[in-house]
């Protein structure tokens, strides 16, 4: 059974920086390309990030390029989200997801989420 | 970007109904539409991906169809499981879209 277990999440102040991981189990993390997609509080999902299986691509939102970086260490199945100069406009639940083997751009598995706020 | 507008913003129905939930793109995303579906709490779950195929486990009573810019999700017969937010979602070109969401609400 695939599983991804975000953590991470927190409240930080405007301008300041985290980092979210999320554990993967259950499938070959190294073949599957993974992305995180947020969702700010009572809205919709919005595609952050998505990093290729051997961490060599990734491709980013415009609202997060040059503020946020992805990374990955398949030897320990385990994505990242690097967060930096952070607005309150990032405040959201972000969840990792899983990219299929096929490499098509769509999340097939989804974990539960961590929460993000960013308020002084 | 491609704009992705989904229609109605809420529909309101009655278990055994059938739900038709529309996604407008704002240029061609050929057949690269995908669905989810998400309940209040919970993170959202693969439905439909190019535009008529069902992910794993998913029942037959949702189907997909579509083509270019105009895109429907049909749940025929309600369950009062169905009841949730669903989303549009293009993997035609980055960056990766998703539409506002339908709540269909009973």
């Amino acid at each position: 059974e695939v599983q991804l277990l975000e953590s991470g999440g927190g409240l930080v102040q405007p301008g300041g920086s985290l980092r979210l991981s999320c554990a993967a189990s259950g499938f070959t993390f190294s073949s599957h390309a993974m992305s995180w997609v947020r969702q700010a509080p009572g809205k919709g999902l919005e595609w952050v990030s998505t990093l290729n299986n051997n961490g060599g691509s990734a491709y980013f939102a415009d609202s997060v390029r040059g503020r946020f970086t992805v990374s990955r260490d398949n030897s320990q199945n385990t994505l990242s989200l690097h967060m930096h100069s952070l607005r309150a406009e990032d405040t959201a639940v972000y969840y990792c997801a899983t990219i299929p083997l096929s490499g098509t751009q769509y999340f097939q598995h989804w974990g539960q989420g961590t929460l993000v706020t960013v308020s002084s | 970007e491609i704009v992705l507008t989904q229609s109605p913003a809420t529909l309101s129905l009655s278990p055994g109904e059938r739900a038709t939930l529309s996604c407008r793109a704002s240029q061609s995303v050929s057949s690269y539409l995908t669905w989810y579906q998400q309940k209040p709490g919970q993170a959202p779950r693969l439905l439909i991906y190019d535009v008529s195929n069902r992910a794993t486990g998913i029942p037959a009573r949702f189907s997909g169809s579509g083509s270019g810019t105009d895109f429907t999700l049909t749940i025929s017969n309600l369950e009062p499981e169905d009841f949730a937010v669903y989303y549009c979602q293009q993997r035609s070109s980055w960056p990766l879209t998703f539409g506002g969401g339908t709540k269909v609400e009973i």
